[in-house]
């Protein structure tokens, strides 16, 4: 089985602080991706990364950066918290097909519900 | 651009009824169409996607490539399938495109 393991199921933090979010794969994919997921909006991505130290905006990038310095792992990173960035934020990861052709999925890890107080 | 809707928030529906949960998209070529579901407390999986045209847990959904739908159907509900529904695809590139989910709600 594919795992893709978030560290944290629950952080509470204060507004101002640095927050790192962090995510591992087992799976040896290439991609990897970071959503935000709040209800009524879904799933919006963040950023994702299709190799070691790339990375590419996703759809909301503000406020965020993210680091991917080995293959399995690809942290999250709030600079400075802020209380609008209290959600649930999900990692998830893939196969890279080559061209953008061919099938695979994105497998996704338990999501951390972060507070920002 | 890439775009995936679905129009229903919540869907209630009782038990052994039929339910249908809506998805269109928008994108130009060819996609790659899935169903992803969440259940209470579990991590968000792969429900099906449309290339394997397979039924999973009695759910099906056919591509419809004219009315860009990808439609999520099941005879008869089940109180278990109580979830989040979220429609996904994947066109350019190798991201992945969500809609805004669906919960579905099934009453004995």
């Amino acid at each position: 089985d594919v795992k893709v393991t978030q560290s944290s199921r629950y952080l509470v933090k204060r507004t101002g602080e640095k927050v790192f979010l962090e995510c591992v794969q087992d799976m040896d994919h290439e991609n990897m991706f970071w959503y935000r997921q709040d209800p009524g909006l879904g799933l919006r991505l963040i950023y994702f990364s299709y190799d070691v130290k790339m990375k590419e905006k996703g759809d909301i990038p503000e406020g965020y950066s993210v680091s991917r310095e080995k293959k399995e792992r690809f942290s999250l990173i709030l600079e400075s918290a802020s209380t609008n960035q209290t959600s649930m934020y999900l990692c998830a990861s893939s196969l890279f097909l080559w061209g953008g052709r061919g099938s695979t999925e994105a497998f996704f890890g338990q999501g951390t519900r972060l507070t920002v107080v | 651009a890439q775009r995936v809707t679905q129009p229903e928030k919540l869907l209630s529906v009782f038990k052994g009824a039929p339910v249908e949960l809506k998805c269109n998209y928008s994108y130009s070529g060819s996609p790659e169409l899935f169903w992803y579901v969440q259940y209470s407390r579990q991590r968000l999986q792969l429900l099906l996607r449309h290339i394997s045209r397979e039924s999973i847990k009695g759910f099906t959904a056919d591509l419809n490539k004219g009315e860009t739908s990808f439609h999520l159907k099941k005879p008869f509900a089940q109180e278990e399938d109580s979830a989040m529904y979220y429609c996904a695809l994947r066109g350019y590139g190798q991201n992945f495109v969500f809609g805004p989910g669906t919960r579905l709600s099934v009453l004995p």
